[in-house]
């Protein structure tokens, strides 16, 4: 079946840090792969998203390559913010399934210290 | 970005009453809204597909006469909690889609259930 597998949190770094969240899929066809973020009291939010393998995305700073020969789809900032503190979700989408819904990684904690 | 709203975002309700969970899109129209599960430290476990003018689409295991979904409008989806019990307390989320079936999703904030 399809499913995802993030590292587990919660991540502790300081400012300026460099950040790695590890994200692995496993999907039967060709599935689109997202990393969406969650801020304190607020919804998700999708950060970036690759569509087809070797596609790079990035949004704010954070970058995500869709490797398909080794089913993942890292999530990397080369410097932090104490405003990047949030949860991070990586996401992977298959059409053609159930109206081609999303299915969730468990969330990936960043406390970002001053 | 386009704005999903969820109310209540928290309810406190007695074991034995329904509670409703009203999902909104403020800003476009959305055909297909999706009604998710999340538990402490798990990921976001899909319930529902609601579909404005249709019966919802309810994923395995879910129970369709427990968790009453409508989608009246195409802004306008609620989840009603029917007899609600401890073990259903939980944070539930919706999302919206806009445009068509490779549309972006639009999540709401989430509404925390608290049965006692």
């Amino acid at each position: 079946g399809n499913s995802v597998t993030q590292m587990e949190g919660p991540v502790t770094l300081s400012e300026e840090a460099f950040l790695t969240i590890n994200c692995t899929y496993t999907a039967t066809g060709y599935p689109s792969l997202f990393w969406y973020v969650q801020y304190p009291g607020e919804g998700l939010q999708l950060l970036l998203k690759a569509t087809k393998a070797d596609d790079k995305g990035s949004n704010k700073g954070f970058e995500a390559t869709y490797r398909k020969e080794t089913t993942s789809f890292h999530l990397e900032k080369g410097s932090v913010q104490v405003s990047d503190s949030a949860v991070y979700f990586c996401a992977l989408n298959v059409l053609g399934g159930s109206q081609g819904n999303l299915i969730f990684g468990k969330g990936t904690k960043l406390s970002v210290k001053p | 970005g386009a704005v999903v709203s969820q109310h209540p975002s928290w309810v406190i309700c007695k074991s034995g009453t329904s509670v409703k969970i009203e999902c909104r899109s403020l800003d476009f129209q959305a055909t297909t809204m999706f009604w998710y599960r999340q538990f402490p430290k798990q990921s976001l476990m899909l319930m529902a597909t609601s579909n404005e003018g249709s019966k919802a689409t309810y994923e395995q295991g879910v129970e369709k006469d427990k968790f009453l979904i409508n989608h009246a409008s195409l802004t306008l989806s609620t989840l009603t909690v029917t007899s609600a019990h401890p073990e259903d307390s939980s944070f539930y989320i919706c999302s919206a889609r806009r445009g068509r079936q490779t549309g972006e999703l639009f999540f709401g904030e989430g509404s925390r259930l608290t049965v006692l």
